[in-house]
């Protein structure tokens, strides 16, 4: 079956600029979470959707915000791009979801944001 | 606050050798952890899921262990190859939050 799918892979933006990315999980997968990835920081958390709702959000500004549609595809969206906002942004689907106890989740290959 | 910590941060070993990858986290009240692999660039690609009431879990070459109380897993890598060498992170999943990843230990296998 087709794998988690992140679109588009590499991106380049200027500061103060928006952006919009997107993932499509693997069919029958309720949940999406995105996962922002840098050297220094690692992985952290931004947010799950599950069922078009956002079930957990991690810790960062407003920002950065997301939806997931009535198919289970889920876009993020990083408004007045700054600097620091350049990595690797992965999503990962799920069925049951994070924090369910039987979770695997199923990673994209990530889009890479360069702000300049 | 969970906390997920992995020493060493990078390693570097001749193929064939065995070596084991260490994880601790802070809070041992835990569902279950996993250990992913990510090459240069890419993804995570999930390797071995553990869950809390087990102690370990094997495929093929890797063997991840998980010790509760000490807040530790190990990932054990038999026979190491060129092919191996990628970044291996460990993540938890604990109460009502995501998972939690460490930094990762970047694996250089030499032929």
């Amino acid at each position: 079956k087709a794998g988690v799918t992140q679109t588009p892979r590499y991106l380049i933006k200027t500061r103060g600029q928006q952006v919009t990315l997107s993932c499509s999980p693997i069919s029958g997968h309720r949940s999406v979470s995105w996962y922002q990835q840098t050297p220094g920081q690692g992985l952290q958390f931004l947010f799950e959707y599950f069922s078009e709702t956002q079930r957990n959000k991690g810790n960062f500004p407003g920002r950065f915000s997301g939806r997931q549609f009535s198919n289970s595809r889920s876009e993020m969206n990083v408004s007045t791009l700054e600097l620091g906002d350049s990595a690797l942004y992965l999503c990962a689907s799920s069925w049951a979801g994070q924090a369910s106890g039987a979770n695997v989740l199923t990673f994209g290959a990530g889009s890479r944001l360069t702000v300049l | 606050k969970q906390e997920v910590t992995q020493i060493p941060a990078a390693l570097s070993v001749p193929e064939g050798e065995n070596l084991v990858l260490n994880c601790s986290f802070t809070d041992s009240a835990i569902y279950n952890l996993q250990w992913f692999r990510q090459d240069p660039g890419k993804g995570l690609t999930s390797l071995l899921l553990i869950q809390s009431s087990q102690r370990e879990q094997t495929s093929g070459r890797l063997n991840a262990s998980l010790d509760k109380s000490s807040g530790r897993s190990t990932l054990y890598i038999a026979a190491s190859q060129p092919g191996d060498s990628a970044t291996y992170l460990c993540a938890v999943e604990s109460g009502n939050t995501p998972l939690v990843f460490g930094k990762g230990t970047r694996l250089s296998v030499i032929a």
